[in-house]
This record gives C-alpha cells, structure tokens and sequence, in this order.
C-alpha cells in the first residue's frame, strides 16, 4: 500500500497554468477511472475538486481540470490565482477495495 | 447543510485506545459511505477506513488492520473509529468524510469532510 507519487512542490505566477502529476500502478490509478483531487489550505480540512478523473462538482471553478493516461493522472490549473496557493493531494480507489492518496503537492503562487 | 462534527481525540499513551466520534447532519446519513482519514502534523492524507451503507462491507489500510474498527449507528447519524493498541504513529488529525454525490448518485470521492479532531500519542 504505497502512496501514489506526487511533485513535493509547484509553483508558477498568476496568471500561468500548472499541472501537478499523480503516477501510480495498474492496481489503482491505472486499474479504473476513480482518481479524485483535492485542495488543502493550512489548517483547513481537504476540498474536492476533481472526481472520477476529469469531472468538476458543483461550484468548483472550470480553471480546474483533471485527466489521465496509463497510471499517471494530472490535475491542471489555469489563470493561477494567489488563492489556489494550497496543498494538493490526488487519491485513487484500487482494485483491492482501500484508497490511496498521493504525497500531496505545494502550489506556490509566485 | 452538510455538518460532520468529530469529537474523542486527545491525549493517550502508547498502547492505549481511544474512541472517536463523527456526528452528522444535514442530510440521510444512512445512505452514504463513509469514511476516515488521518493527517500526521506537517504530512499529508492518509485513507485509513471506509463503512457501507449498511456496515457489512468494511476496508481498513494495511497500517491499522486488526488495531482499529469502524462502525456506524444509524439512528444516532454518528460514525465511529474504535481505535486500540495505539502508537506514536497514529498521532494526526482524524477527519470523518461523506461519499461525494453526482446528481443523487455515490461517485469515488470523498465530498464533504469534518474539521478533525486531533490525537496524541505519547507518554
């Protein structure tokens, strides 16, 4: 049961557009489209912002976007805005029925 | 609205166990799964358990396996973690959270998430 492999570390200025990585195996993030991603500012609980690979829930603003190819997925930010400054964390269903996350990323907004 | 109110944590020697709460409101608790999530202090999420709707189908991580137990009442809209033999490792926030929903139906996400509540092992 090993993390799914994420940046340690981010960063860009308003404006510009990132992408954070989440590579794991083909017993989970490969194995099936259940790949969600959420937000996390200090001292916060987490937020979601991307279920089932690439779909965004309500109220959750269209400059956040997800896919995936093979065992890596990605989230993607467009327009930073010096509140997207967060932690990110990616998570995958497996196929043995548990959950994992990924290491989780600091977005730094330059 | 979606209220999920942990409660339990504290301070507890290594070996120790220690009960926790997750009180919810704002919606039928008895048709989502749900789960627990910890956070070591400065680290990230880690998945430790998730409860079916109707308790019979349980998953728990490898590092908590045989120690802590999940359960579910119902009728009190409460969510528990029996947590036993407790090491320093297992010192983090503990955060219940809700299966997400699309369009009335349970997707493969964690949608909604209590503030946590913190526990300290340590002697």
């Amino acid at each position: 049961q090993s993390a799914l492999t994420q940046p340690a570390a981010v960063s860009g200025s308003p404006g510009q557009s990132i992408t954070i990585s989440c590579t794991g195996t083909s017993s989970d993030v490969g194995g099936h489209n259940y790949v969600s991603w959420y937000q996390q500012h200090p001292g916060k609980a987490p937020k979601l912002m991307i279920y089932d690979v690439s779909n965004r829930p309500s109220g959750v603003s269209n400059r956040f976007s997800g896919s995936k190819s093979g065992n890596t997925a990605s989230l993607a930010i467009s327009g930073l805005q010096a509140g997207d400054e967060a932690d990110y964390y990616c998570c995958s269903y497996t196929t043995s029925g548990i959950w994992l996350f990924g290491g989780g990323t600091k977005l730094t907004v330059l | 609205e979606v209220q999920l109110v942990e409660s339990g944590g504290g301070l507890v020697q290594p070996g120790g166990s220690l009960r926790l709460s997750c009180a919810a409101s704002g919606f039928t608790f008895s048709n989502y799964w749900m789960h627990w999530v910890r956070q070591a202090p400065g680290k990230g999420l880690v998945w430790v358990s998730r409860i079916n709707t109707d308790g019979n189908t349980i998953n728990y991580a490898d590092s908590v396996k045989g120690r802590f137990t999940i359960s579910r009442d119902d009728a009190k809209n409460t969510l528990y973690l029996q947590m036993n033999s407790l090491r320093a490792e297992d010192t983090a926030v503990y955060y219940c959270a809700r299966a997400a929903t699309s369009l009335g139906m349970a997707v493969a996400a964690l949608g909604d998430w209590g503030q946590g509540t913190l526990v300290t092992v340590s002697s």
